[in-house]
Formats: C-alpha cells, sequence, structure tokens
C-alpha cells in the first residue's frame, strides 16, 4: 500500500514552546491530508482537513490558531503545535487519501509537553 | 450526527478460540466502512474496506462483513500476533476523506 511517513516518532518539549510535526506521503501526491489526534485508551479523533494550496479546515473545538497547518506541496504538510501546554500530549497522526484507495496512515507522533 | 460504536471494549481470547467484534453505525449516506488495525504507539494499518450491505472481504484469519447498521470482524482461530487494537471507522458520503472511527476493540489473544 501507499507509504505515509511522519517526523518525528516522538518529541520532549518544554511547556509555552511549538512543536512541528511533518507528514509526507512518499510515493505518491496527496492534495488532501487528515490530521487526527489519539489520547491514551481512546479512538483517533479528526482534527483538520489540510488541502494543498489553500487554508486548512478545522473541526468543531479545534483551536486554528494553536494548531498551525500548512500544506505547502503535494507530498507535505506540517502541523504546529503553537505555545504547547501539559494538555496537548497526544498522539498525533495524519493520514493521506489515495483517490479510489482507502487512507493510510502515518506511524504517528508522540508529543509529550512538560 | 454518524456515530460508530463498537463492542466489545475487551476481548482476550485463547489461541485458536474464534470470535467475532462488531461495529454499529448510523451514518447520512454511508460511503464506506473501513476496518484498521492499530498496535500499541503506532498508527493504524488498514485491513479492509466494505462498500455495500452484503459484502464480505477476507484476509487470513480475518474476515469482515457489512450489513446496513452494522459490521462485524471475524477471527478465526487466531494467534498471539492478532493481539491489537481493531479500529472501525465509517466515511459519509458527503465528507470525502473525513473518517468518524469508532472507539476500538482491544483484542488480547493468550497462547
Amino acid at each position: 500500500g501507499a507509504v505515509v511517513s511522519q517526523h518525528p516518532s516522538w518529541v520532549i518539549c518544554k511547556s509555552g514552546t511549538s512543536v512541528k510535526i511533518e507528514c509526507r506521503s512518499l510515493d505518491f501526491q496527496a492534495t488532501t491530508m487528515f490530521w487526527y489526534r489519539q489520547f491514551p485508551k481512546q479512538s483517533l479523533m479528526l482534527m483538520a482537513t489540510s488541502n494543498e494550496g489553500s487554508k486548512a479546515t478545522y473541526e468543531q473545538g479545534v483551536e486554528k490558531d494553536k494548531f498551525l497547518i500548512n500544506h505547502a506541496s503535494l507530498t507535505l504538510s506540517t502541523l504546529t503545535v503553537t505555545s504547547a501546554h501539559p494538555e496537548d500530549s497526544s498522539f498525533y497522526i495524519c493520514s493521506a487519501p489515495l483517490s479510489r484507495q482507502p487512507q493510510f496512515f502515518g506511524p504517528g507522533t508522540r508529543l509529550t509537553v512538560l | 450526527e454518524d456515530q460508530v460504536t463498537q463492542s466489545p471494549e475487551a476481548l482476550r481470547l485463547q489461541e485458536g478460540e474464534s470470535s467475532s467484534l462488531n461495529c454499529s453505525y448510523t451514518v447520512s449516506g454511508l460511503r464506506g466502512l473501513f476496518w484498521y488495525r492499530q498496535d500499541p504507539g503506532k498508527g493504524p494499518e488498514f485491513l479492509f474496506t466494505l462498500y455495500s450491505a452484503g459484502e464480505e472481504k477476507e484476509k487470513e484469519r480475518l474476515k469482515a462483513t457489512l450489513t446496513k447498521k452494522e459490521s462485524f470482524l471475524h477471527i478465526t482461530a487466531p494467534k498471539p500476533e492478532d493481539s491489537a487494537t481493531y479500529l472501525c471507522a465509517v466515511q459519509a458520503e458527503d465528507s470525502w476523506g473525513k473518517l468518524q472511527f469508532g472507539a476500538g476493540t482491544q483484542v488480547v489473544v493468550t497462547p
């Protein structure tokens, strides 16, 4: 299947700092990518839809000024968690749909905010 | 509002003991129902897509079925390596690409 990568796989940061997470589609182009968040023992919750060349669309309750999304190319979307706080600690996962194919997910990024 | 409910929350099986996981859903027009497997600390791994009631898909010891209201994931003669959390997700016709996930069923298969 198609391959989606994420970087870094884990990150620890201090409260108040910003963290950038990258999501890449390795062998296909993705005009749309999705960002999900997963808290311990919970399922994946969609945060936002990343659209190449245009603004991201955010799900209800997700602060767009806190979770900045940039989809500058057809293979790369970035999620920046600004002024991170301990409650932002979570597992962040991206996915990229391939036309007429199921969504493939990245390996996830574990964010821990101290 | 679209909803996906999975049961049971957790399942402990002996190796070789077959069982089924349930995924009940309500969605305004189903584009597709997906099953994923997720290991701890990893992203979901795609298993199956089902598009219409009556459809069945099979892969090794796993078989997924779909009706108009629910889907089942049957695990036949499971092995310890089948231990994982199994996630069900639906995609509505009017929300291309967006997936609504259930809470998952954590399966543990003991030797």
